[in-house]
């Protein structure tokens, strides 16, 4: 986990309102993600980067939107918090051209 | 949707004993990886092989991989208190920036 943090480590947050997570790296990695993990479903891709303002769609992107202006911060924003978006959320980054993903230690978000 | 699959969901052995994980998958892949999770915590990665490889070895960990039969196991030998965790397997398809694709993660219990 060296390397990476995620800021906050748990937010109670009501529906309706925006919610931003942020993802720090020091590695100076080329690439970063997003993911939620939720029981019975594992880890699930919502957003990549491939480079600074480079983002691009995963699999459950409805509703997140990302954003990358420096190489080591990499966000994720909620734009309207619903209940369904209350998850575990881990950003990872890697650098190439290894494949090995570095986590982050998560963030648990619940949304009321 | 999920790429990988691992078998069993759940698996409680001794100390000492072996546990082996499955993993299986769709679509061709670049590599497959193992992670693993302790309880609250991000995933750490163990370790990673390539399609042209059938087998690798880390430590106490073997992982073998049968490209025919999109197939992947994990075993840790001579298992400790300590691998008490959630293994996940992950596939990487080779395209430049793509993420990992995760299984459910199969949990592990090694009780003393």
């Amino acid at each position: 986990d060296a390397g990476i943090t995620q800021s906050p480590r748990h937010k109670v947050t009501e529906t309706g309102t925006p919610v931003t997570l942020r993802c720090h790296q020091t590695e100076n990695h080329r690439y970063m993600y997003w993911y939620r993990q939720d029981p019975g479903h594992g880890l699930r891709l919502i957003h990549y980067s491939y480079g600074v303002k480079d983002t691009d769609k995963g699999e459950v992107s409805d509703g997140y939107s990302v954003s990358r202006s420096k190489t080591e911060d990499f966000l994720l924003t909620l734009e309207s918090a619903t209940s369904s978006q209350t998850s575990v959320y881990f950003c990872a980054s890697r650098g190439a051209p290894t494949d090995t993903q570095y986590f982050g230690p998560g963030t648990r978000l619940t949304v009321l | 949707s999920q790429q990988g699959e691992e078998d069993p969901q759940a698996l409680s052995i001794q100390e000492g004993e072996n546990a082996t994980m499955n993993c299986s998958y769709k679509t061709s892949i670049n590599n497959l990886q193992w992670y693993r999770q302790n309880s609250g915590r991000g995933l750490v990665h163990l370790i990673l092989i390539r399609s042209n490889e059938r087998e690798k070895h880390s430590g106490r960990l073997r992982v073998t991989l049968d490209t025919s039969k999109k197939s992947s196991s994990l075993l840790i030998t001579a298992s400790r208190a300590a691998d008490t965790a959630s293994y996940f397997c992950a596939t990487a398809r080779g395209q430049a920036g793509t993420a990992l694709i995760f299984g459910k993660g199969t949990t592990l219990s090694v009780s003393s």
